[in-house]
């Protein structure tokens, strides 16, 4: 069982609707949590993080984290075409390496 | 604005050539990382450096060295490429502290070794 799994995708959505993007994961030592965006041919940028359970709204992106089920999500509120790009959950256990899920592919459509 | 510069966009390289990849971050970051992407497999750890001349090995270190004798450039270094290297790889940093969360990246080298 990998670490890190997130749905590859790739997801189809309107423009203005709601998206939900989802990641499990097995190791229970982790307490970071993070999203990144990557548009093509660029790299990573930080988008939300979130420490232990909660969950953490900034503009139209809430990510949420739930300890118990090993599941954490981010959703886009009024998505827009500017959204299109492949979202990578990220996670960490105190000062370690950062895992990576492999992302899901996102398109918005006008 | 803060900056991860990687030295080239794409290379083309033959199998068995060394390869030097270049990383510089002009954020004043302590920790640098090198880390490939491949479609599937998300981002996998090379090796990463916490300090000038330290380094650690990360998940696949296996025909990658790396060099840090500044702060701010990090090279990754494939000492004879093959084919299986084939990939993209992504040059971050991270300021010093308890963890690794806020990583900057760079805009990755698309690497073809033929």
């Amino acid at each position: 069982q990998k670490e890190v799994e997130q749905d590859p995708g790739p997801l189809s959505v309107p423009e203005g609707a709601i998206v939900s993007l989802n990641c499990t994961y097995s190791n229970s030592a982790f307490q970071y949590f993070m999203w990144y965006r990557q548009y093509s041919r660029k790299g990573p940028e930080l988008l939300m993080y979130t420490y232990s359970s909660g969950n953490k709204e900034d503009g139209r992106f809430t990510a949420q984290v739930d300890k118990s089920s090993k599941y954490i999500s981010l959703f886009i509120r009024d998505s827009q075409p500017s959204d299109s790009a492949t979202y990578l959950c990220a996670m960490s256990a105190s000062r370690d390496k950062v895992i990576f899920g492999p992302g899901t592919s996102l398109s918005v459509i006008p | 604005d803060v900056k991860v510069t990687q030295s080239s966009r794409y290379l083309v390289k033959r199998t068995g050539e060394k390869v030097f990849l270049e990383c510089v971050q002009d954020m004043d970051h302590e920790n640098m990382f090198w880390y490939r992407q491949d479609p599937g497999l998300g981002l996998r750890l090379i090796y990463f450096s916490y300090d000038v001349k330290m380094k650690e090995k990360g998940d696949i270190p296996e025909g990658y060295s790396v060099s840090r004798e500044k702060k701010e450039r990090f090279s990754l270094i494939l000492e004879s490429a093959s084919t299986n290297q084939t990939s993209m790889y992504l040059c971050a940093s991270s300021p010093e502290g308890p963890t690794n969360e806020k990583l900057f990246f760079g805009s990755g080298t698309q690497l073809s070794v033929l």
